[in-house]
């Protein structure tokens, strides 16, 4: 049972234009979310979370939004850089930011191809 | 900073022996650490949750008795991997809690190829 899924195993991007990397979830109890960034061969990297409190969270040129009634997030990249081609994935827990200790449940990643 | 290693990046061993691998958070305490296994093109996949001092939980599925896990020390968690065998072939990759953030920090992780 995936709980959290990424329907989309790859994407593809003109640089400079805006990424738009989907994820959904079927766990209500998920009230604390992440994106990390991962390279072949290396750790995921954190990129930027939210909390279910919140619909909007923006670090720089990351942007995730929540959409509770659709357990639907999304992460947007504007603009989109060469050095942002890495397998994206999605993250939720329960328990909120205090949570940390709980299961985290990732996706199963996508992939970011972002051409000069 | 939050920085995680591990060691050693990757590892070959033969089908039968053990081999121990090292996730250590650098500067910061990490009263937990977790350990993770990841399959080609697949996800992430938590394997155990290890707390300083005391026995690791570990998931549906995954064998305590072959995946020994210790964390003696705020900054130092252990993976044996026993009697290994080659469907235990796989890309290691702990992560740490640092106390009061809500993001687990992840290491590089390990290759392990079991021949």
């Amino acid at each position: 049972d995936q709980q959290v899924k990424q329907n989309s195993p790859s994407l593809s991007v003109q640089e400079g234009r805006i990424s738009i990397l989907n994820c959904d979830y079927t766990n209500s109890m998920f009230d604390y979310f992440l994106w990390y960034k991962k390279y072949p061969a290396e750790g995921p990297t954190f990129l930027i979370s939210i909390s279910s409190i919140k619909d909007k969270n923006e670090d720089g040129r990351f942007t995730v939004f929540l959409n509770k009634s659709a357990k639907h997030l999304s992460l947007h990249i504007v603009p989109s850089q060469p050095g942002d081609s890495a397998v994206y994935f999605c993250a939720a827990r329960p328990g909120g930011y205090g949570g940390a200790t709980n299961k985290l449940i990732f996706g199963t990643g996508t992939l970011l191809a972002v051409q000069p | 900073g939050a920085v995680v290693s591990q060691h050693p990046s990757w590892v070959i061993c033969k089908s039968g022996t053990s081999v121990k691998i090292e996730c250590r958070s650098l500067d910061f305490q990490a009263t937990t650490m977790f350990w993770y296994r990841q399959f080609p093109k697949q996800s992430l996949m938590l394997m155990a949750t290890s707390n300083e001092g005391s026995k690791a939980t570990y998931e549906q599925g995954v064998e305590k008795d072959k995946f020994l896990i210790n964390h003696a020390s705020l900054t130092l968690s252990t993976l044996t991997v026993t009697s290994a065998h080659p469907e235990d072939s796989s890309f290691y990759i702990c992560s740490a809690l640092k106390q009061g953030m809500g993001e687990q920090y992840f290491g590089p992780g390990t290759r392990l190829t079991v021949t």
